[in-house]
């Protein structure tokens, strides 16, 4: 158990439609980072939160938000879903207090169904 | 330009035999971690080795092994005495201190298959 919990595991839309992933990031981390592993796109870095705040996004779409909240856990917003955006989505968290390179620890995730 | 090349999309390795697991990066920070992570068919993403840039060592855990080439730029992972439970998708991956966000970067991936 990495101490990364995401809810829900599986999540089954339809098109249109909105859905919000949630992740609560292991005790004492304050950075949570969203992936998205998709088969054609491998994993993909979405975006960062370091305490609250946005601090590095990378693919991630407009019509994806996401937000930390002063207990740091975050949610992942997804609007307007397509057939594609189907995937499965990963929360990570890191310490991050320091100078050094700290490790990653992954939820585990959750299976976006998009039909 | 790839951070992280994994050349082995799919590997075969006899149970009880050792196999190495091939990882190239790139980046001219001075200041780097490399990971491995295993990804059974379940789907989570389980971490395995850390080597950070300045380790004089190869990083170890349990059957696990990193070879750190640092002049090479390659992180290759061992994995002895293979399990059936090893087979799945390892993934390296690199923090790069200086980068801003220093997210983890992925490379594709190799699928293991352990024969019994």
């Amino acid at each position: 158990d990495s101490g990364v919990t995401q809810t829900p595991k599986h999540l089954i839309t339809a098109t249109g439609q909105r859905v919000t992933l949630r992740c609560s990031p292991r005790s004492g981390d304050l950075s949570v980072y969203w992936y998205q592993q998709s088969l054609d796109q491998g994993l993909q870095f979405l975006i960062q939160y370091y305490n609250g705040e946005e601090r590095a996004k990378g693919n991630i779409l407009e019509r994806f938000s996401a937000q930390q909240f002063p207990d740091l856990h975050s949610e992942l917003n997804l609007s307007s879903l397509e057939l594609g955006d189907s995937a499965l989505y990963f929360c990570a968290s890191s310490v991050d207090h320091g100078r050094v390179v700290e490790k990653l620890f992954f939820g585990s995730g959750t299976q976006l169904s998009v039909l | 330009a790839q951070k992280i090349t994994q050349t082995q999309p799919g590997m075969f390795v006899q149970e009880k035999e050792a196999v190495t697991l091939d990882c190239t990066y790139d980046t001219s920070d001075p200041s780097y971690g490399l990971f491995w992570y295993k990804q059974p068919s379940s789907g989570e993403m389980i971490f395995l080795i850390y080597q950070g840039s300045y380790d004089q060592q190869n990083a170890t855990e349990g059957r696990y092994s990193l070879n750190f080439q640092k002049a090479r730029k390659s992180a290759n992972l061992v994995i002895s005495a293979s399990q059936l439970g090893d087979s799945a998708m390892y993934f390296c991956a690199m923090r790069e201190l200086n980068n801003a966000g220093n997210m983890l970067t992925f490379g594709g991936g190799t699928r293991l298959m352990v024969k019994p």
